[in-house]
């Protein structure tokens, strides 16, 4: 079974400082998607960014970027000039054939002034 | 454009008591449908999921049940709620074109069960 993991319970940056957030994952598919996901205070999940394993560009997104290892099943969200509005649980995803996303149990980030 | 629907909010029932939460989607046919549960401090657990109607796959096993009666209606029920049942329920549906893996979710339902 797929398995993915968030070893940082909560992480804490600066605004306008960057912050990476680590997720790793385990499987034994060779085609598959890696997502993070964002959990705003508010609660509704929103996309954030993606990647599919068989690209070896780094997906981005605006101030939103991936380091994609797929070798060492290591998938971080690097989040570049950190806002308030960044302030959320973000959390790591991963699906392969199956039509089904597993997550992470996920990140507290938090922004300070 | 697509909209998906969950009710209700926020519930608060007693140990033993039925529950019904519904989910609905508008805008698209035959979409891929799925509950997930938010424990606190835990991540997202997938419960079903469901590919088209009356066909729910479950992924654990717990107290609650999930029917799909119409192609963009979702229910998650229980006969007798337990304590551990208390959370955070998701609901969501897979974009169009395939699945790719990404879903759009719902506002959520908070139950707590006493």
């Amino acid at each position: 079974a797929q398995t993915v993991t968030q070893s940082q319970p909560e992480m804490s940056v600066q605004e306008a400082e960057t912050v990476t957030l680590s997720c790793t994952y385990d499987t034994s598919e060779s085609d598959y998607y890696l997502f993070w996901y964002k959990q705003p205070p508010s609660r509704q999940m929103i996309l954030v960014i993606r990647q599919e394993a068989y690209k070896q560009q780094n997906a981005t997104e605006n101030r939103f970027s991936v380091n994609f290892q797929k070798a060492a099943k290591s998938f971080s969200l690097k989040i570049s000039d950190s806002q308030l509005g960044d302030a959320a649980m973000y959390f790591c995803a991963y699906t392969g054939t199956a039509s089904k996303l597993t997550f992470g149990t996920g990140t507290r980030l938090q922004v300070t002034l | 454009s697509q909209t998906i629907h969950q009710w209700p909010a926020t519930l608060v029932q007693p140990v033993g008591s039925p529950l019904s939460l519904e989910c609905t989607v508008e805008g698209t046919s035959n979409p891929n449908l799925y509950w997930y549960r938010q424990a606190a401090g835990r991540g997202l657990q997938l419960l079903f999921y469901s590919v088209g109607i009356g066909q729910i796959s479950s992924e654990v096993p717990q107290n609650l049940s999930a029917s799909r009666p119409q192609d963009r209606q979702f229910i998650l029920s229980s006969k007798k709620l337990l304590l551990s049942d208390s959370g955070f329920y998701l609901c969501a549906w897979a974009g169009l074109g395939g699945w790719t893996g990404e879903l759009f979710f719902g506002e959520g339902s908070r139950l707590t069960v006493l």
